[in-house]
């Protein structure tokens, strides 16, 4: 069975720092793997995706994450935040089971910005 | 921009009332999902289709219904709402191929 596991519900950084979400995730095929933001009061929008080829996969935002199978983690990084991060940030992991495609999402990280 | 609709955005009704949380679509896609989230919780599926007459109930038990009747609509019904029904429904549909999901704003339900 597959599971995500994000770590720190809660992650505090001053504007301008390095963004750091991390995520690990147990599947037992070849996974494709996704971090999605959530802005109050609204749906969940893709960031980035990592499907197959570059280990190194870029997103909106300036956000990027890299899939590293033998720690299987695909933690989410930033150079340099910005207010407009603030949002919850959930790391998710699908694969094509018998009869469709269901996507697993941890429980989510909560980034906050301070000035 | 994801062309994927949910109405209401809020509800707030008391309990017994029956319901339904509407999902719309205009992408043309074949996979649809309702998911439930509460505050500071990963979202949980709580019914999928994978096109027109299927259906089928997700990872989280659930006493709501769903239909799929046409490839764009995807609509939840809950027959008597209850306050342990309380939390927000996300509905989203699958992109084939680059395996993204498009999520809904969301709909709030309040029971009372």
């Amino acid at each position: 069975a597959q599971s995500v596991t994000q770590l720190g519900s809660h992650v505090s950084v001053s504007e301008g720092a390095l963004v750091l979400l991390r995520c690990n995730y147990s599947s037992s095929v070849p996974p494709y793997l996704f971090w999605y933001v959530q802005y109050p009061n609204q749906g969940l929008q893709l960031l980035l995706k990592y499907t197959t080829g570059a280990t190194l996969v870029k997103g909106i935002n300036g956000f990027e994450a890299e899939f590293k199978k033998s720690e299987t983690s695909f933690h989410l990084t930033k150079p340099s935040a910005h207010m407009s991060d603030a949002a919850e940030y959930f790391c998710a992991v699908s694969d094509r089971g018998t009869g469709g495609f269901k996507t697993i999402f941890g429980a989510g990280t909560r980034l906050f910005v301070k000035a | 921009e994801a062309d994927i609709y949910q109405t209401p955005r809020y509800l707030v009704i008391g309990t017994g009332k029956k319901i339904t949380l509407e999902c719309s679509q205009t992408m043309g896609h074949d996979k649809m999902y309702w998911y439930q989230q509460d505050p500071g919780m990963e979202l949980h599926l709580i019914h999928y289709s994978y096109g027109v007459n299927s259906t089928e109930k997700g990872d989280l038990s659930s006493e709501s219904t769903v239909s799929r009747i046409r490839t764009e609509h995807f609509p939840l019904t809950l027959e008597s709402a209850r306050p342990s029904h309380t939390s927000q429904y996300l509905c989203a549909s699958l992109r084939d191929g680059p395996y993204e999901q498009y999520f809904g704003p969301g709909t709030r339900l309040t029971v009372t």
